[in-house]
């Protein structure tokens, strides 16, 4: 079992429609939650940096951190065909190097 | 804007010839940053993470000398792959994070490696 799943999808939504992505983990040791945006040919670019149970908004994205079920989302509102992109998931120890342990990364398409 | 700056976006050489990549934090400085490797439709792989003024610590499987990482400053990490060869064509991404604890990590943009 891997630490950290993720739907690759892909995801393909209509504009304006709400996307819901999600990861599940199996570590409880996991402290920090990020999400993540990937153009392709591009690095990753940071969306959401949580710690803490419960909600976090940031314009049209929203992230969700449910710590007792391990389990993370990101919501995004009036979506863009610029959203278009794969979105990671991310996470990591509360010591040490804080290396990240990535999803698989969710193909995301918004359709004019 | 960006935060981590990574050059070359994209190299193409023969094989056996030696390529370094540079990552450099674009406006603070960076205690800590990892290399990472990307194949087409996947995930990041970390391949090693790099501490200022010492040793980069190197994950399982990962060849130290044949990817061979520097981190002479606080705003500076490189990666060398010598004597490459077309298996080490991949997409290279470095990620840098801030001094102080719980930062999280901003990546570059990646170098597209392409060896013939």
């Amino acid at each position: 079992q891997k630490e950290v799943e993720q739907d690759p999808g892909p995801l393909s939504v209509p504009e304006g429609a709400i996307v819901s992505l999600n990861c599940t983990y199996s570590n409880s040791a996991f402290q920090y939650f990020m999400w993540y945006r990937q153009y392709s040919r591009k690095g990753p670019e940071l969306l959401m940096y949580t710690y803490s149970s419960g909600n976090k908004e940031d314009g049209r994205f929203t992230a969700q951190v449910d710590k007792s079920s391990k389990y993370i989302s990101l919501f995004i509102r009036d979506s863009q065909p610029s959203d278009s992109a794969t979105y990671l998931c991310a996470m990591s120890y509360f010591q040490g190097a804080q290396k990240l342990v990535f999803g698989q990364g969710t193909r995301l398409t918004i359709n004019p | 804007g960006a935060v981590v700056s990574q050059h070359p976006s994209w190299v193409i050489c023969k094989s056996g010839t030696s390529v370094k990549i540079e990552c450099r934090s674009l406006d603070f400085q960076a205690t800590t940053m990892f290399w990472y490797r990307q194949f087409p439709k996947q995930s990041l792989m970390l391949m090693a993470t790099s501490n200022e003024g010492s040793k980069a610590t190197y994950e399982q499987g990962v060849e130290k000398d044949k990817f061979l990482i520097n981190h002479a400053s606080l705003t500076l990490s490189t990666l060398t792959v010598t004597s490459a060869h077309p298996e080490d064509s991949s997409f290279y991404i470095c990620s840098a994070r801030r001094r102080g604890g719980n930062q999280p990590q901003h990546f570059g943009d990646g170098t597209r490696l392409s060896i013939l």
